[in-house]
């Protein structure tokens, strides 16, 4: 296994255009998570699967975005109608499924700058 | 509201001097806090899990420490290659649907000059 593997690595779009974001996690691993992070700020959570259901999505996550994880593999983050704004680095996070705190291995993330 | 935050917000030290940083948390019940190493255009990379008070674990020249309300990386006698971002994390203790929800900090920047 190569770890959590994310594509494209950087995308540049035109303003109003829609992207996708895929990621592949390990393949073992049951969670997966979506961050964004912009420049000298942390990870800021976006979304988290359990297998193939989303179990959360943050509040502050327009209805711009949306993610899925078909059959419990990969997921994809999807971005509509794209704003300046959405410029950021996406994140990529798997963590197998446990009842300990979850350590997360991170995909080397998406980079998004929107014209 | 769950929350974490990080200080300084960058730190320059002449190689082989020693610092700390820290991590504050508020978070409801705390299942686990993290270390993580971010470099330049890539993802966070796993260093350290704490959970409870008291707690300490070191890897090569770092040392994180746990209290109630606080985390601390030490940094041993640094190199150069130690420079990097450093973000702290927290998981909370909820049967709510923020259970496996790991939130992160802003980061320390730290560079370690030769």
């Amino acid at each position: 296994d190569t770890g959590v593997s994310q594509n494209p690595r950087h995308k540049i779009t035109k303003r109003g255009q829609n992207v996708t974001f895929r990621c592949d996690p390990i393949s073992e691993h049951n969670r997966l998570y979506w961050y964004r992070q912009t420049l000298g700020q942390g990870p800021e959570f976006l979304t988290y699967f359990q297998n193939e259901a989303q179990l959360e999505k943050s509040r502050l996550l327009s209805d711009r975005f949306s993610a899925e994880r078909p059959k419990g593999s990969f997921s994809t983050l999807e971005i509509q109608r794209t704003e300046q704004g959405d410029s950021a680095m996406y994140l990529c996070a798997s963590s197998p499924l446990n009842s300990g705190a979850n350590v997360l291995t991170f995909g080397a993330g998406s980079r998004l700058t929107v014209l | 509201e769950d929350q974490v935050t990080q200080s300084p917000e960058a730190l320059r030290l002449q190689e082989g001097e020693s610092s700390s940083l820290n991590c504050s948390y508020t978070v409801s019940g705390l299942r686990g806090l993290f270390w993580y190493r971010q470099d330049p255009g890539k993802g966070p990379e796993f260093l350290f899990t704490l959970y409870s008070a008291g707690e300490e674990k070191e890897k090569e020249r770092l040392k994180a420490t746990l209290t109630k309300k606080e985390s601390f990386l030490h940094i041993t006698a640094p190199k150069p290659e130690d420079s990097a971002t450093y973000l702290c994390a927290v998981q909370a203790n909820t049967w709510e649907t923020s259970y496996d929800k790991v939130i992160f900090g802003p980061g320390t920047s730290l560079s370690v000059i030769p």
